[in-house]
């Protein structure tokens, strides 16, 4: 069964500093690995994905993560945080050789940037 | 560029009414999911059809049922609804072959009382 785990439920971080929000993966197969953001009130928005091409994935609004399958990681990093950035941050899975295609999401990492 | 559609956006129902909750796919996609995000909660899968069939099942209750029909728009049948059932339903598309990227719509927010 696939899982991931957010190891952060929230992160506070101040504008223009990096940021780094961490996720591991469990998948019995070749996953594919995604983040969205969700800002209050809102939809889900894709920042990025990685389905087996280059393990360093770039995103939008500068944001980039690194699959490493020695770790089962893909944590998400940005250089430079921005107070549009605050919002919830979801990683997920899902197992490409199975079939499922349903999104496995974790629980979330709340990100506050401050002033 | 086209994205889901989801209607209504909100939606304000009592304890054993029921709802429907309609999804329009982005064109030409073959493929969408059902998700319910409650209060504070991270999504959890509903249910999904490709052309038309259900292709997998995920914590659908009885109560709830669903179908893909031949313009490919979705709708999610909720009876005898509940408190709990007050959460944030989410439709998503894809289109098969592209490495499960889904995309999502702004989702319905259910309210029972």
């Amino acid at each position: 069964a696939q899982s991931v785990t957010q190891l952060d439920s929230h992160v506070s971080v101040s504008e223009g500093t990096p940021v780094l929000l961490r996720c591991n993966y469990s998948s019995s197969y070749s996953p594919s690995l995604f983040w969205y953001v969700q800002h209050p009130n809102k939809g889900l928005q894709l920042l990025l994905k990685y389905t087996s091409a280059a393990t360093l994935v770039k995103g939008i609004n500068g944001f980039e993560a690194e699959f490493k399958k020695s770790e089962t990681s893909f944590h998400l990093t940005k250089p430079s945080a921005h107070m549009s950035d605050a919002a919830e941050y979801f990683c997920v899975v899902s197992d490409r050789d199975t079939g499922r295609r349903a999104l496995t999401f974790g629980s979330g990492t709340r990100l506050q940037v401050q002033p | 560029a086209a994205g889901v559609i989801q209607s209504p956006r909100h939606l304000i129902k009592e304890k054993r009414e029921t709802a429907t909750l309609k999804c329009y796919p982005i064109p030409r996609h073959d493929t969408v999911y059902w998700y319910q995000q409650g209060p504070g909660q991270d999504p959890q899968f509903l249910i999904s059809f490709y052309e038309k069939m259900q292709s997998d099942k995920g914590s659908i209750p009885d109560r709830f049922s669903a179908q893909q029909f031949s313009d490919y728009h979705s709708e999610l049948n909720m009876s005898s609804l509940e408190l709990g059932d007050s959460a944030l339903y989410f439709c998503a598309s894809s289109l098969d072959g592209s490495n499960n990227e889904q995309f999502f719509g702004p989702g319905t927010r259910l309210t029972v009382l």
